[in-house]
C-alpha cells in the first residue's frame, strides 16, 4: 500500500469548515483514497473515499488533486462531535486488500 | 443498519490464560479482518480471511490463530496470554465486488491481561 501523510493535529472551531490535507505522492493508478476517522476507543467509522474525482456524501466532501498526490478531506459545519482521529488510507478497492493505518491528524473542535 | 457485531466487549484473562474474540460481520459481507490496537497506538492488522481462507497475515503473534466459519462469523483465539495483549480488539467486513468494497468495524473488544 502506498503511504500517506498528514499533519498530526489540528484545531477547528465549532461551525466552521475543517480541511485536512493528506498527501499520498506514490498512490498507484488503482488505489483509492479513504477517510476514516475514530472517535476515542470506538471502531474506525467509514467516511468517504474516491479514486479521482471529487466525492461528496452527508458526512463530508473529499478533493482530489488532478495528479491524485494529495487529497483534502472537508467537513462542512464541524461539531464537537467532530473531534477525532482522522485518516486517510490508500488502498486497492476491490478483493480483500486490508486497510493499513498510519498515524493520523487529531482534530479537536472547539466550541 | 446492520453493523458488525463483536463479543465480548471487554474480557479480563490473566497471564498465560486463553481468549476467545468473536466477530459476525456484516450480512453478505464475506471478507473480515482483525485489528489490535494497543494504548496510544494506530490499530494494527492482524490477519483477514475471505470465504473461510486465510487471504492475508499482518503482525500476528504465532500465540493468535484465527478461523472463519461457514457462517462467515469468526473467531480470534489468543493463547499464552501476555501482559502486552491488553489492547482495544477490532474485527471488520467488507463485501467482495467488482465496484468497491467499503470495510466497516465493529466496536471493539476489550482484552485487559492481568
Amino acid at each position: 500500500d502506498a503511504k500517506t501523510t498528514q499533519p498530526p493535529s489540528m484545531d477547528c472551531a465549532e461551525g466552521r469548515a475543517a480541511n485536512l490535507p493528506c498527501n499520498h505522492s506514490t498512490i498507484s493508478g488503482n488505489e483509492y483514497v479513504y477517510w476514516y476517522r475514530q472517535i476515542h476507543s470506538q471502531g474506525p467509522q467509514y467516511i468517504i473515499h474516491g479514486l479521482k474525482n471529487n466525492e461528496t456524501n452527508e458526512m463530508a466532501s473529499l478533493i482530489i488533486t488532478e495528479d491524485r498526490k494529495s487529497s483534502t478531506l472537508i467537513l462542512p459545519h464541524a461539531t464537537l462531535r467532530d473531534t477525532a482521529v482522522y485518516y486517510c488510507i490508500v488502498r486497492v478497492a476491490t478483493g480483500d486488500y486490508k486497510l493499513s493505518f498510519g498515524a493520523g491528524t487529531t482534530v479537536t473542535v472547539r466550541a | 443498519a446492520a453493523g458488525v457485531i463483536q463479543s465480548p466487549r471487554h474480557l479480563i484473562k490473566e497471564k498465560r490464560e486463553t481468549a476467545t474474540l468473536k466477530c459476525y460481520p456484516i450480512p453478505r459481507h464475506d471478507t473480515v479482518y482483525w485489528y489490535q490496537q494497543g494504548p496510544g497506538q494506530d490499530p494494527q492488522f492482524l490477519i483477514s480471511f475471505y470465504e473461510k481462507m486465510q487471504s492475508d497475515k499482518g503482525s500476528i503473534p504465532d500465540r493468535f490463530s484465527a478461523q472463519q466459519f461457514s457462517d462467515y462469523h469468526s473467531e480470534l483465539n489468543m493463547s499464552s496470554l501476555e501482559l502486552g495483549d491488553s489492547a482495544l480488539y477490532f474485527c471488520a467486513s467488507s463485501p467482495r465486488t467488482a465496484s468497491g468494497n467499503t470495510i466497516y468495524f465493529g466496536e471493539g473488544s476489550w482484552l485487559t491481561v492481568v
